[in-house]
């Protein structure tokens, strides 16, 4: 399968607790992209990288969540102490530079519970 | 503020009974406005875009139309395959910004 991963595809923690989920993009694409999204909702952009550099972060993204594309590869997404109200779908995804914006290629996500 | 509005939030239809849905937007300097189709429990999967009102594009039985204002998703004779949760989106700088999707649902 040469589509966008995620793992885990699901995780449970308690209130408190870090937690780190990864993202391998599609091998030839240069963004990847960070968003979340709650039930009811569509996705929200937190952040994108294009190769290792983190370009842009929402302000959603608050000082307990931390991402990082080391070498342009894969990417991890760290929230620390984690609240109850993180409790979301991680999506990552990844399109190539130049690109038509909107082809951007979604992993299946990682289902984040905070009891 | 930009943004897109997406009805009905939920229809159900019967297989076979076509209907469209509504994606109205207020976006400045529209670039390009996208649909994205989102199965429960996976990521979006891209369908179309769309770049200029009067354009379309299908896919299957999905024809997706463009105005100045709004966009349509025609669904002809659906099947219950086609049960999924369909997004509007518009890009803004490198991201996406998506609206809060219509769930479709289609009855045997």
């Amino acid at each position: 399968d040469t589509g966008v991963s995620q793992n885990p595809r699901h995780k449970i923690t308690k209130r408190g607790q870090n937690v780190t989920f990864r993202c391998d993009p599609i091998s030839e694409h240069n963004r990847l992209y960070w968003y979340r999204q709650t039930l009811g909702q569509g996705p929200e952009f937190l952040t994108y990288f294009q190769n290792e550099a983190q370009l842009e972060k929402s302000r959603l993204l608050s000082d307990r969540f931390s991402a990082e594309r080391p070498k342009g590869s894969f990417s991890t997404l760290e929230i620390q102490r984690t609240e109850q109200g993180d409790s979301a779908m991680y999506l990552c995804a990844s399109s190539p530079t130049g690109s038509v914006v909107g082809a951007q290629f979604f992993g299946p996500g990682t289902r984040l519970t905070v009891l | 503020e930009d943004q897109v509005t997406q009805s009905p939030e939920a229809l159900r239809l019967q297989e076979g009974e076509s209907s469209s849905l509504n994606c109205s937007y207020t976006v400045s300097g529209l670039r390009g406005l996208f649909w994205y189709r989102q199965d429960p429990g996976k990521g979006p999967e891209f369908l179309f875009t769309l770049y200029s009102a009067g354009e379309e594009k299908e896919k299957e039985r999905l024809k997706a139309t463009l105005t100045k204002k709004e966009s349509f998703l025609h669904i002809t004779a659906p099947k219950p395959e086609d049960s999924a949760t369909y997004l509007c989106a518009f890009p803004r700088d490198d991201k996406i910004i998506f609206g809060k999707g219509t769930r479709l649902h289609i009855l045997p």
